[in-house]
Order: structure tokens, then C-alpha cells, then sequence
């Protein structure tokens, strides 16, 4: 099993839409959590970090459920330029990142 | 500043060759790490270097060593490259290992192709 499992997407939605992804981890142990945006070919950028009280930071709303050991990202309104992987990330002793949910917003 | 820079960008080798990657940071951070990318399979850490002077294996080291040569440099080479190392190869620094705060920032990556 893998320690952290995302939805495998991909997505496609048109703009202005609400979009969810999950994610799961698998060690109780993990401390911090984040969601990472990575556009094609390029490297991956922080998006938000994710906070046990939950957060939000504009159209974008992260949540942390410990006791079920899962992850959420919410987009509301979507936009072109929000098209990308999102990867779902687990900091233990060490950073483990999720195999990534597609993005795609049409017009 | 030019955050996290990685040479070559590209390249390719032929079975049981070798070669270094080179990473550097200019934002003074204390923690580096090698990472591989896949198809369908996300990030892997291959080996971290959580302060200058220390280095520690990641998830999927075999076939890899690394040296961190300073605060800024951390090198990542294949002594016989194979072609299940064709990968996207991204290094990465944060100020700390771990913590609500540890953000990571990425080089650009480099694709290699292993024949």
C-alpha cells in the first residue's frame, strides 16, 4: 500500500466550477501536510500548507482529518490557469508526495 | 536570488556509464534532497541531506550516491547507470526536514534518459 493515495483523476471540468480532491495517508505518525501545485514539465510549487483546524487562502480550501488520515483540497471557481497535477504531500521523517490528481479547466 | 539551480537539464547515457548531477541553493537553507519523478508513481526521495556534513537514505537509494559538499551544493551521481534510473531528477531545499512550515523549493529538473 502506498503511504499516501490520491484520486487518480484526471479531471476535467469547465470554469467556474467547484472541484474536490482527496487524499489518504497511511502513518498516524505524519506531522505536516501540504498540497503542492505542479504545471507540465515544470517542477512542483507549494500551493498551501494544511492546518488541523483547516484553511483557506482565496478560491482554495484545505482540510485535515487526523482521525481518518485523510486530506482535502477544494478549488471554487476555476480557472484556466488553475490546470495542473496537484500533489498531495506527508511529512514524517521525510516528505512523501502522492502520485498527483490532473487538473484540467476548460473554457 | 536564483532559488534551487540543477545542471545538466537534459542528458543521456548509454547502460553502465556514469555521471553527477549537480544541485545548488542560494537561500541559505540548512536541508537538501534528491528526488526522482515517474509516470504514475510521484515523487520518490532518493537520499536527504538534512544539515551540512550529514546525508541519509531516502525511499529509493539503490544505485545512488550523494555528497553534500557544502551549505549550498548537494550532488547526486549514478556510478553504472541503468535504464530503470530514466527519470525526471529533481533536487529540492528547505530551511528544516520537517514541520508545519517546511516548505520545499525545487530545481528545475533534469531528464535522463538511460539507452
Amino acid at each position: 500500500r502506498k503511504e499516501v493515495e490520491q484520486d487518480p483523476g484526471p479531471f476535467n471540468v469547465p470554469e467556474g466550477a467547484t472541484v474536490a480532491f482527496n487524499c489518504t495517508y497511511s502513518n498516524s505518525a505524519s506531522q505536516s501536510f501540504f498540497w503542492y501545485r505542479q504545471d507540465c514539465r515544470k517542477e512542483p510549487k507549494l500551493l498551501m500548507s494544511v492546518y488541523s483546524s483547516g484553511n483557506e487562502d482565496g478560491r482554495f480550501t484545505a482540510q485535515l482529518n487526523r482521525a481518518s488520515q485523510y486530506i482535502s483540497l477544494l478549488i471554487r471557481d476555476s480557472k484556466l490557469s488553475d490546470s495542473a497535477t496537484y500533489l498531495c504531500v506527508v511529512n514524517t521523517d521525510d516528505m512523501r508526495f502522492g502520485a498527483g490528481t490532473r487538473l484540467t479547466v476548460k473554457p | 536570488n536564483a532559488g534551487v539551480t540543477q545542471t545538466p537539464k537534459f542528458q543521456v547515457l548509454k547502460t553502465g556509464q556514469s555521471m553527477t548531477l549537480q544541485c545548488a541553493q542560494d537561500m541559505n537553507h540548512n536541508s537538501m534532497y534528491w528526488y526522482r519523478q515517474d509516470p504514475g508513481m510521484g515523487l520518490r526521495l532518493i537520499y536527504y541531506s538534512a544539515s551540512e556534513g550529514t546525508t541519509d537514505k531516502g525511499e529509493v537509494p539503490n544505485g545512488y550516491n550523494v555528497s553534500r559538499l557544502n551549505k549550498r551544493e548537494f550532488s547526486l551521481r549514478l556510478e553504472s547507470a541503468a535504464p530503470s534510473q530514466t527519470s525526471v531528477y529533481f533536487c529540492a531545499s528547505s530551511e528544516v526536514v520537517a514541520g508545519p512550515h517546511n516548505e520545499q523549493f525545487f530545481g528545475p529538473g533534469t531528464r535522463l534518459t538511460v539507452l
